[in-house]
């Protein structure tokens, strides 16, 4: 059974980093796309970012410069680095598997860890 | 950047038939999946590639694309289908992620 588990949210002050982990069992992270999509209280999905098992990664404007995504291969983990938060990243944030050939969808979500981003 | 458009609501009663659209430019060229969130919940795909199901889904659940419009279905609708419900595409050319802004799936 594939399981992703999110951590590493909490309360942190504009301008502050933060680091999300996402650890996974049944699934290898290094063979899979994942992404990080995150959801403002109240508000829709939004896609954060992608790696690719190549490694390449890929962006939201919205976060583009500010955030990282990696993995450990060693540890089967996906993180996001989150650096100059600001009041609008606030929300949860779930790690995801994509699946697909070049269409690629969201196969397996983990449950999300709350991020809030105030003085 | 792509831009998907939902109508915010849909209301139907127990027994009739929900549709809820995804507008885009032109997206009966791309695959269009959906999933549905319960408050609380982390989303669930409930179709994929316009209109797979994965395994676990009742066969209430379909999909179509055409045009510029792609359409989540529920057939014989439940109280238990009243969600969120987000239409999505993988913009290649661009290498991410586009949803649509949900539908609130109400049922009477």
């Amino acid at each position: 059974e594939v399981q992703l588990v999110e951590s590493g949210g909490g309360l942190i002050q504009p301008g502050g980093s933060l680091r999300l982990s996402c650890a996974a069992s049944g699934f290898t992270v290094s063979s899979n796309y994942m992404s990080w999509v995150r959801q403002a209280p109240g508000k829709g999905l939004e896609w954060v970012s992608v790696i690719y098992s190549g490694g390449s990664t890929y962006y939201a404007d919205s976060v583009k410069g500010r955030f990282t995504i990696s993995r450990d291969n060693s540890k089967n983990t996906l993180y996001l680095q989150m650096n100059s938060l600001r009041a609008e990243d606030t929300a949860v944030y779930y790690c995801a598997g994509l699946w697909g050939t070049s269409d690629y969808y969201f196969d397996y979500w983990g449950q999300g860890t709350l991020v809030t981003v105030s003085s | 950047s792509y831009v998907l458009t939902q109508p915010p609501s849909v209301s139907v009663a127990p027994g009739k038939t929900a549709r809820i659209t995804c507008g885009g430019n032109n997206i009966g060229s791309k695959s269009v999946h959906w999933y549905q969130q319960k408050p609380g919940q982390a989303p669930v795909l409930v179709i994929y590639y316009d209109s797979d199901r994965p395994s676990g889904i009742p066969e209430r659940f379909s999909g179509s694309n055409s045009g510029n419009t792609a359409t989540l279905t529920i057939s014989r609708v439940e109280a238990g289908d009243e969600a969120d419900y987000y239409c999505q595409v993988w913009d290649s050319s661009s290498d991410r992620g586009v949803f649509g802004g949900g539908t609130k799936l109400t049922v009477l």
